[in-house]
């Protein structure tokens, strides 16, 4: 499977606790995107990354999120001291540079924050 | 702001019939935009895309609309079968600088197709 993978599929932390995504984009694409879901909302853009610049970030990113990408390969998301309204499917999407290629996202990672 | 507006959370269609899904967006630097499929406990998988220099494209069963003077895209799914099932996100992407790619997302419709 090429596909995008991320891990792990489910998370549960206790309030205050740091967490840490996983995304493996598929092998040929340089673009890499996070995004948020909620219940009933579709995802929210968070951060992109083009090879390993982060070249945009969401001001639904707070101080307590970061994002790495090096060397243009995986990315992990960390959230520091979470919260529970950090509660979401976290999504990965890796794309083609260019106009008007598509995103193609993975499974997604629920986070659970009691 | 929402930018990308889906108005009906949810629709019913019988097997074999038309389902047609709308999407309005307000931000006139869209210029591509992208209907995504989403079941449950999964990522959204893409469906299909149109960019801003056309007004129809058409892949099997899928057909998307799109009418820049009223900003709306319509997705068509003939026959609808119940496989078709699932949340569908209306997505567009603006021109321009580092932004290429960055979707915003409606709210999603929820599809249901009756046997």
């Amino acid at each position: 499977d090429t596909g995008v993978s991320q891990n792990p599929r489910h998370k549960i932390t206790k309030r205050g606790q740091n967490v840490t995504f996983r995304c493996d984009p598929i092998s040929e694409h340089n673009r890499l995107y996070w995004y948020r879901q909620t219940l009933g909302q579709g995802p929210e853009f968070l951060t992109y990354f083009q090879n390993e610049a982060q070249l945009e970030k969401s001001r639904l990113l707070s101080d307590r999120f970061s994002a790495e990408r090096p060397k243009g390969s995986f990315s992990t998301l960390e959230i520091q001291r979470t919260e529970q309204g950090d509660s979401a499917m976290y999504l990965c999407a890796s794309s083609y540079q260019g106009r008007g290629t598509e995103a193609f996202f993975g499974q997604g990672t629920r986070l659970t924050v009691v | 702001d929402q930018q990308v507006k889906q108005n009906s959370p949810s629709l019913s269609v019988q097997e074999g019939r038309i389902s047609i899904l709308n999407c309005d967006y307000t931000n006139s630097m869209f210029d591509y935009f992208l209907w995504y499929k989403k079941y449950p406990a999964e990522g959204p998988t893409f469906l299909i895309s149109i960019s801003s220099i056309k007004d129809k494209n058409e892949d099997g069963r899928f057909t998307v609309f799109l009418n820049k003077s009223a900003k709306h895209l319509s997705l068509h799914i003939v026959p609808s079968q119940p496989g078709d099932s699932a949340v569908y996100f209306c997505a567009a992407s603006a021109v321009g600088g580092t932004s290429y790619g960055k979707l915003t997302f409606g709210q999603g419709t929820i599809l249901t197709v009756h046997p």
